[in-house]
């Protein structure tokens, strides 16, 4: 089956450290992208990457880094740096740049 | 397992039609519904429906939450070209605002 996978689901970690969260497509695109969505709020951007070895900020990127290396994977770690790091997080891809994004099922970041 | 469904899944007008997009879920601890618009980058916010029966408008959209029928549409009026997009419907849940995404509409006005 094809598709976006996020794991965990929920994710608890202490206030100070840094968390991965991980972010995996099978289906061969090339673009991909991370978003944060709170209560009452629309998605906002923080990553995204058009290729494989390339990224680009997004709207809300301080306090966040990310990778790709691969081209089906595009893991957001969440630093000790961003100050309101509870969220849920999605992940989506799109085959390219601007078409139709596919999105994960998201994870749930919970800083205690 | 949280559902969420869209229809159609493409449709194509002309300028000045009036078009309907159908929302329609199945989800435990429903909190909001929420619709975007996605063209090139981040999908843009348009509406937030809680209570159902109240219309929501923002110029040539509106969009009303069913409660009973566990739906909403979105109505766009006197379509234009800018309005060719992807309509995505997304449901919130209690359990830490995640989001279920529908599968998505994809809108083409013609000129």
């Amino acid at each position: 089956d094809g598709g976006i996978t996020q794991s965990p689901k929920y994710l608890f970690r202490k206030e100070g450290q840094n968390v991965t969260l991980s972010c995996e497509q099978n289906l061969n695109h090339d673009a991909m992208y991370w978003y944060r969505q709170d209560p009452g709020q629309g998605l906002r951007l923080i990553y995204y990457s058009q290729i494989v070895n390339d990224f680009q900020k997004g709207d809300i990127a301080e306090g966040y880094s990310v990778s790709r290396e691969k081209k089906e994977s595009f893991p957001l770690t969440v630093t000790s740096a961003q100050k309101n790091p509870t969220a849920f997080y999605l992940c989506a891809s799109s085959i390219d740049w601007g078409n139709e994004q596919f999105f994960g099922p998201g994870t749930r970041l919970t800083v205690l | 397992e949280d559902k969420v469904v869209q229809s159609p899944l493409s449709l194509v007008v002309h300028e000045g039609d009036t078009v309907t997009l159908n929302c329609s879920y199945e989800v435990t601890n429903f909190r909001s519904l929420l619709w975007y618009k996605q063209e090139k980058k981040a999908p843009t916010f348009l509406f937030m429906l809680t209570s159902s029966g109240i219309e929501k408008k923002s110029g040539r959209l509106s969009s009303i939450l069913d409660k009973k029928e566990l739906s909403s549409i979105l109505n766009i009026t006197a379509t234009q070209t800018g309005d060719s997009a992807i309509y995505l419907c997304a449901v919130e849940v209690d359990a830490g605002n995640m989001l279920t995404f529908g599968g998505g509409t994809r809108l083409m006005v013609k000129p």
